[in-house]
């Protein structure tokens, strides 16, 4: 059982549409990050948040912390098909540990 | 910036076999970590190095040894590789974000082994 659960597993949405993927745990985390991998690549960090409730916007993408820290989401205004990759997010729990999600893939078709 | 580097790229083994997985970061950073990527199992920590000389076990270090040669250089070296280890390797480099409490990892470009 993962302890951070993202859906959905897979998204295929056509160039301009928006989307929304989501990360949840019934666990606390103090830090919450999302990181983005293209094939062949290893994950590239693009945020952390780390207050409840937390809002950051990264260009066309919008990053939330859930308000007990358990979940986050991410959301993309009119996705591009640069958007296209393997969307992870990673939490860190008491005892300073580091866990990561399975990811959701994501493809933009133009 | 080469950032971190991992090499081979791709790898196919015979069970039984043995191999070691090279990284090597230009970040002067303390902590370094391996991770394995598994379909539908995320990211999962094989072995940490918090600094040079220190090594420690990760979520699923069965199978695995590594090496911290240096500051820069953090090996993973599978002894007798089996089916159950064909995946992709990352390893990572981490720096801490002064004044928030959290880390950032920057991590290598992986190794895709298969284990036949």
């Amino acid at each position: 059982t993962q302890l951070l659960e993202q859906s959905p597993q897979f998204l295929s949405i056509q160039e301009g549409e928006n989307l929304t993927v989501y990360c949840n745990s019934s666990s606390v985390f103090s830090s919450l990050q999302w990181y983005r991998q293209e094939p062949g690549e290893g994950p590239v960090l693009l945020v952390t948040v780390v207050t409840g409730g937390e809002v950051k916007k990264l260009k066309r993408l919008t990053f939330q912390f859930g308000d007990a820290r358990k979940d986050s989401s991410l959301h993309i205004t009119a996705a591009q098909p640069g958007d296209t990759g393997l969307y992870l997010c990673a939490g860190r729990v008491r005892g300073n540990k580091l866990v990561f999600g399975a990811g959701t893939i994501l493809r933009v078709k133009s | 910036n080469a950032g971190v580097t991992q090499t081979p790229k791709f790898q196919v083994l015979k069970t039984g076999q043995s191999m070691t997985l090279q990284c090597a970061q230009d970040m002067n950073h303390n902590s370094m970590y391996w991770y394995r990527q598994d379909p539908g199992m995320g990211l999962r920590l094989i072995y940490y190095s918090a600094s040079e000389g220190t090594t420690d076990k990760g979520e699923v270090p069965n199978g695995y040894n590594v090496s911290r040669l240096n500051k820069r250089e953090f090996s993973l070296r599978l002894e007798s590789a089996a089916p159950s280890q064909t995946s992709v390797y990352f390893c990572a480099s981490r720096i801490p974000i002064t004044g928030t409490g959290v880390e950032k990892l920057f991590f290598g470009s992986g190794t895709q082994l298969s284990v036949l």
